[in-house]
């Protein structure tokens, strides 16, 4: 069974910085990979998804990288603001189906 | 347009209770997930359907647990006798169609507490 790892789990910076997230998989044999952001009491929203044959995705001041012979990813959030405060997941989609499989988290404060 | 909606939002029961859990899906989206999030894990996939059928019920983690879909939109999760260790948030996500490429879009979740 997949077994996502994600670390740290938690981490706080003061507003401004640049941070890295990082996620691990055990089966390189995915379809894909999203990073989610989940705020307190609400539902996960998709950040940036990248195919198994990508690299990297941008969005923003956001960036996902993939290296999926090693099974690491890694979110890049530049300038971090403190509305960016929210647990971020990463979740690794099966080749063989359509599960999603997640990682604890990391749970972001970004200090004004 | 409207997002997923889950109600209720919280619900908490007594121990060997039935719960219902239901899911509105945008408007659309031809599949549907459930998956369980408990406190400081990550969601766990359940249950998804393609239309009114289930084509993955892998996660479901046994047979007190129980899903339906029976006009292709709105899903009900059926939880029989609740034990404590079911209480999570459950959450829903739905898909236009059901490729891995899809994007999911989540429900706020349901917070099921079993006392």
């Amino acid at each position: 069974k997949q077994e996502v790892t994600q670390i740290p789990a938690a981490l706080s910076v003061p507003e401004g910085e640049n941070l890295v997230l990082n996620c691990s998989f055990t089966d390189s044999a995915i379809y894909n990979l999203q990073w989610f952001r989940q705020d307190p009491g609400k539902g996960l929203t998709s950040l940036l998804l990248i195919q198994s044959s990508q690299r990297e995705q941008t969005s923003g001041r956001l960036n996902a990288s993939l290296d999926k012979s090693s099974g690491r990813s890694t979110l890049y959030i530049a300038a971090s603001q403190p509305g960016d405060s929210a647990t971020y997941l990463c979740a690794v989609s099966s080749n063989t189906g359509n599960q999603f499989y997640f990682g604890t988290g990391t749970s972001l404060t970004v200090i004004p | 347009g409207a997002g997923v909606s889950q109600t209720p939002s919280n619900k908490v029961t007594e121990k060997g209770k039935y719960v219902e859990l239901r899911c509105d899906p945008i408007s659309g989206h031809t599949a549907l997930y459930w998956y369980r999030q408990s406190l400081g894990q990550g969601p766990e996939f359940l249950i998804y359907f393609q239309g009114t059928g289930a084509a993955d019920d892998s996660g479901l983690p046994n047979d007190r647990f129980f899903a339906v879909r029976p006009e292709g939109s709105v899903s009900t999760l059926k939880i029989q006798r609740t034990e404590r260790g079911d209480s999570a948030v459950y959450l829903c996500a739905s898909s236009l169609w059901s490729t891995p490429t899809d994007t999911q879009y989540f429900g706020p979740g349901t917070r099921l507490t079993v006392l």
